[in-house]
């Protein structure tokens, strides 16, 4: 069975660089053709798609972020990581990592637990 | 972008009730579709993928339709399980989008 676990980065301050991580137990990061994605959703609020990549470098991201965000595969740790520079209280919500599932068609499936972000001084 | 319209945005409905959910896409996405549920507090859960095949594991009260801008997530015979918020996703094209989601209360 597939879990992701997100880290907990606990206080950003306005301005920083947010950097999460996501473990991936029960599967590779480098297996088959997976892409590793975060979503995120803000308090209340629904769900906003940030991006995703693979272990081979293929790589996409939201435009809204594209400018601010860097997501990596770690193979050695089995990992997802995320960075997400210049924050503000407008990056607050709930972070969650997925696995892009599928061949023709995609899907999000598994997801981790999620992990709060506050962004706050 | 592709815009994902979801309605109701909330619904009042009972135990044994027969519930559907729509989703209209603001451009044509084949069947490029998924649904979840989410429960408070909790992570998205896969429904249906592909606009109408189940996931493995999920009771088959769910059940979804559609293609092209509109499509339909029914749940058959609502369980107190079911009393959360679902949404409706695209994965035509990026950025990936989501909708708005529709949230099921208790009558």
């Amino acid at each position: 069975q597939v879990q992701l676990q997100e880290s907990d980065p606990g206080l950003v301050q306005p301005s920083e660089t947010l950097s999460l991580t996501c473990s991936v137990s029960g599967d590779s990061v480098s297996s088959g053709s997976y892409y590793w994605s975060w979503i995120r959703q803000p308090p209340g609020r629904g769900l906003e798609w940030i991006g995703y990549t693979s272990h081979t470098g293929g790589i996409d991201y939201n435009p809204s972020l594209k400018s601010r965000v860097s997501m990596s595969v770690d193979t050695s740790k089995n990992q997802l990581s995320l960075r997400l520079s210049s924050v503000t209280a407008a990056d607050t919500g709930v972070y969650y990592c997925a696995r892009r599932s599928g061949r023709v068609y995609y899907w999000f499936d598994p997801w981790g637990q999620g992990t709060q972000v506050t962004v706050s001084s | 972008d592709i815009q994902m319209t979801q309605s109701p945005s909330s619904l009042s409905a009972s135990v044994g009730d027969r519930v559907t959910i729509t989703c209209r896409a603001s451009q044509s996405i084949g069947s490029y579709l998924n649904w979840y549920r989410q429960k408070p507090g909790k992570a998205p859960n896969l429904l249906i993928y592909a606009a109408s095949s189940l996931q493995s594991g999920v009771p088959s009260r769910f059940s979804g339709s559609g293609s092209e801008t509109d499509f339909t997530l029914t749940i058959s015979s609502l369980q107190p399980e079911d009393f959360a918020t679902y949404y409706c996703q695209q994965s035509y094209s990026t950025p990936l989008t989501f909708g708005g989601g529709t949230k099921v209360e208790i009558k």
